[in-house]
Parts: structure tokens; C-alpha cells; sequence
């Protein structure tokens, strides 16, 4: 199976901060990843999918990067909304599907 | 509108049984692959089942292989799983959650609520 690494698993930030969330994969999954975004009690939301295509109604503050083993989640400035935890899921074919552990986005 | 919704969550003893159930509406339901995702409340999210649009492909996690069984009706627009020899760590919130593509699978563009599932004596 793939495992999925999320780093940091907390990051503490403030509103108009850029930050970066980064997703490593234990093999290649070339550019089969998803990013989402969960709030306390909700269901998770997709923001991106093929690693860069920002889902439809999603703002662009958002963006994603990456192929093979390493992948970023960039919000470009930080709003009191984003404040949330953010999760990586790999859906290559040969190799099920896997989620990252996950990264809390914490205000500072 | 897309809507999933969840039931059949209780509170059963280690060794039950229990079957959820998932109603969808607002989209082709016979024409997509499902999934059911689940999370202990506070922790993560883990990836449980899927199966095809046509029932001919279903997959499961290792965590839960020989004990879960996934199915479908999309003549009633429902998936299910059934869950036996429960234990103690399939405390979750499960999730129905819909993939994008309607062959093979990718992510979920829209999920249910989620529904508890407490495995506890």
C-alpha cells in the first residue's frame, strides 16, 4: 500500500499569511492526489484534484503542486475561513486510495 | 442538488453486526462509483470501500477485508455496507461519500453527513 506523509501536522498562522502543506508519497502516484479541506463537525470539502486543478467554486487563493512522491497545498494569503484541517488523498490505480494524516491550520 | 444520507448507526456490542445505509439523490446514482470513508471523531480520515457502478468491482481496506461487504441497488439509488465481528477500534464516523469518474476511481466530490457507529459492551 501507499502511505501518505503530511508535514507539519499543526501549522499556526495568521490572516494574510502564505502558507504550504506538503504531501509526500511512499512510490510515484504521478499526479493522482487531492487536497481537502475539513471543518470542525462538517464533511470534508475537495479543493483540488490531479494535484493542480483547483475544483470548481473553490477560491484561487488556493493552489496545488507536485508530481510522483511530493506535492504542496499553497493558500496564497490566508483568510479567517481557511482556518481548518487539510488532508492529501492518493487515488492511483494500482494502489487503492490512502489519506494523509492530516494538517491543522491553526490561528496564531 | 446532490444529497447522500446516512443510517443505521447504533451502538453494538464487539462481535455484532450492523448494516448501514446510504440514500442518494440529485445525480445518475446507477452511473458512479461509491465509497465509504470513515473517522474517528478527532483523528483522521480512512478510506474504507468501494464499489463499481455495475457491482462487479469492489475493493476494501485491509483493516476491514473478510469482515466488511459492501453492495449496491441503484434501482432505489442506495449503497450499503455491511459490517461484521465488530471491534472495538470500528468506532467511527462513516462517511457515503461519491466519486468523480464513473469508471475505475478518483476522489469524492460530495459526501454525506456521516453516521456514528460506537462498537462498545
Amino acid at each position: 500500500d501507499i502511505q501518505m506523509t503530511q508535514s507539519p501536522s499543526t501549522l499556526s498562522a495568521s490572516v494574510g499569511d502564505r502558507v504550504t502543506i506538503t504531501c509526500r508519497a511512499s512510490q510515484s502516484i504521478s499526479y493522482w492526489l487531492a487536497w481537502y479541506q475539513q471543518k470542525p463537525g462538517k464533511a470534508p470539502k475537495v479543493l483540488i484534484y490531479e494535484a493542480s486543478t483547483l475544483e470548481s467554486g473553490v477560491p484561487s487563493r488556493f493552489s496545488g503542486s507536485g508530481s510522483g512522491t511530493e506535492f504542496t497545498l499553497t493558500i496564497s494569503s490566508l483568510q479567517p475561513d481557511d482556518f481548518a484541517s487539510y488532508y492529501c488523498q492518493q487515488y492511483n490505480s494500482y494502489s487503492g486510495i490512502t489519506f494523509g494524516q492530516g494538517t491543522r491550520l491553526e490561528i496564531k | 442538488e446532490v444529497q447522500l444520507v446516512e443510517s443505521g448507526g447504533v451502538v453494538v456490542q464487539p462481535g455484532g453486526s450492523l448494516r448501514l445505509s446510504c440514500a442518494a439523490s440529485g445525480f445518475t446514482f446507477e452511473d458512479y462509483t461509491m465509497h465509504w470513508v470513515r473517522q474517528v471523531p478527532g483523528k483522521g480520515l480512512d478510506w474504507v470501500s468501494l464499489i463499481s457502478w455495475d457491482s462487479v468491482t469492489a475493493y476494501y481496506a485491509d483493516s476491514v477485508k473478510g469482515r466488511f461487504t459492501i453492495s449496491r441497488e441503484n434501482s432505489k439509488n442506495s449503497l450499503y455496507l455491511q459490517m461484521n465481528s465488530l471491534r472495538s477500534e470500528d468506532t467511527a464516523l462513516y462517511y457515503c461519500a461519491k466519486d468523480r469518474r464513473t469508471s475505475g476511481w478518483s476522489y469524492f466530490d460530495y459526501w454525506g453527513q456521516g453516521i456514528l457507529v460506537t462498537v462498545s459492551s
